[in-house]
């Protein structure tokens, strides 16, 4: 099993509509969570991060955690073309060293 | 705000020549260190990692090395590159697990 699973995509989602992005785990100990956009060719960037149950909003952002379902999620509202772009969820657990573990990515394309 | 300068961004290198990657941080102090690596249409696959000076965790048996000379310098070697280890090598930093890491801008290794 994967230690952080997501969906590879693509994912194709019209302008201005609602982009849904998932994420699960398995270290049921996991404290940190984290989302990153990815362009193509280019590093990752920090888009989100949440530690608790519930839902953390940031302008256009919500990222959601459930940690008994051990699920993690991003919305997207008001998608636009520039939102096109991998996005990498991504954990750290409770061992020493932060190690962040990624997953795959979904790639995402937001359509005109 | 940290700060990674990764150098140089596109390396073609041939098969059985050596490699010497480096990476230095700004804006803060005794960071952990890692270096990733992103093979074409895939995820972050972590490399090295490092807490502290002369202090180097390998993740996964490989024809690579790590070193970290100062507290702010990391850097990535090969004797020898495989074709295998063609990909983006990205550098990251954090402060701590509730920060996530900021990435490098990556060096973009094709080995031929």
């Amino acid at each position: 099993q994967k230690e952080v699973e997501q969906n590879s995509g693509p994912l194709s989602v019209p302008e201005g509509a609602i982009a849904s992005l998932n994420c699960t785990y398995s270290d049921r100990g996991s404290q940190s969570f984290f989302w990153y956009r990815q362009y193509s060719g280019k590093s990752p960037e920090l888009i989100m991060s949440i530690y608790s149950n519930g839902d953390k909003e940031d302008g256009r952002f919500t990222a959601q955690l459930n940690k008994a379902s051990q699920y993690v999620s991003l919305l997207i509202r008001d998608s636009q073309p520039s939102d096109s772009a991998t996005y990498l969820c991504a954990v750290i657990g409770i061992q020493g060293a932060q190690k962040l573990v990624f997953g795959q990515g979904t790639r995402l394309t937001i359509n005109p | 705000s940290q700060t990674i300068h990764q150098w140089p961004a596109t390396l073609v290198q041939p098969v059985g020549s050596p490699l010497s990657l480096e990476c230095t941080v700004e804006g803060t102090s005794n960071p952990n260190l890692y270096w990733y690596r992103q093979a074409a249409g895939r995820g972050l696959q972590l490399l090295f990692y490092s807490v502290g000076i002369g202090q180097i965790s390998s993740e996964v048996p490989q024809n690579l090395s790590a070193s970290r000379p100062q507290d702010r310098q990391f850097i990535l070697s090969s004797k020898k590159l495989l074709l295998s280890d063609s990909g983006f090598y990205l550098c990251a930093s954090s402060r701590d697990r509730l920060y996530g890491y900021t990435f490098g801008s990556g060096t973009r290794l094709t080995v031929v």
